[in-house]
């Protein structure tokens, strides 16, 4: 079954700095799609970067960028230059768009906190 | 704002009641999802609808029903509510299967 992984349960990072938040997953298929959605106190789930399986450049959003270590099946995020916008809970999603269902599996969140 | 929308936004109701979530996804997109959020948990898959055929169905009740109408928007039904039954419960519309999914707002379900 296809699982993912986020083992950091919080996190804090000072303003301006840079933090990494970890994620990895489990899959025997080659293609598919990793997110990264944001969910601050609001809890609305924001989009914050997508990564093509078949891509090998990792996929940057301004501050966002990920490491995505395909055969390591792992896809960490990376935030720099902080903001206190950025406290939010993180949540890593996996997309099988292969075995017909279209499922998502999502990941138990990285609660994040920006330090002023 | 993502194009998809929820209704209502909140909802207090009683134990042994039901209740009828709606989601509007965004023009064009086939696919609509349900998750259910408890509080401080993560996403868990509830059901999908694509171009209003069930396609999977995650850790959904037997007290929980779904439907996509021609239209394409969805409603999601859940009765006999219990307490535990509390949570956000979120729809979220794709459109091609390799296109992203989008997030509605939200339901925010209170059940006394």
């Amino acid at each position: 079954a296809q699982t993912v992984t986020q083992s950091q349960p919080e996190m804090s990072v000072q303003e301006a700095e840079t933090v990494t938040l970890s994620c990895t997953y489990d899959t025997s298929e080659n293609n598919y799609y990793l997110f990264w959605y944001k969910q601050p106190p609001s809890r609305q789930m924001i989009l914050v970067i997508r990564q093509e399986a078949y891509k090998q450049q990792n996929a940057t959003e301004n501050r966002f960028s990920v490491n995505f270590q395909k055969a390591a099946k792992s896809f960490s995020l990376k935030i720099s230059d902080s903001q206190l916008g950025d406290t939010a809970m993180y949540f890593c999603a996996f997309h099988d768009y292969t075995s017909g269902t279209y499922k998502y599996i999502f990941g138990t969140g990285t609660r994040l906190k920006v330090l002023a | 704002d993502s194009g998809v929308t929820q209704t209502p936004k909140h909802l207090i109701t009683a134990t042994g009641q039901r209740v009828t979530l709606r989601c509007s996804p965004r023009s064009g997109d086939l696919s609509v999802y349900w998750y259910q959020q408890s509080l401080d948990q993560g996403l868990q898959f509830l059901i999908h609808y694509y171009n209003g055929e069930e396609r999977a169905k995650g850790n959904i009740l037997e007290r929980f029903s779904a439907q996509q109408f021609p239209d394409l928007h969805s409603e999601l039904n859940l009765s006999s509510l219990e307490l535990g039954d509390s949570a956000l419960y979120f729809c979220a519309s794709q459109g091609g299967y390799q296109e992203t999914q989008y997030f509605g707002p939200g339901t925010r379900l209170l059940v006394l």
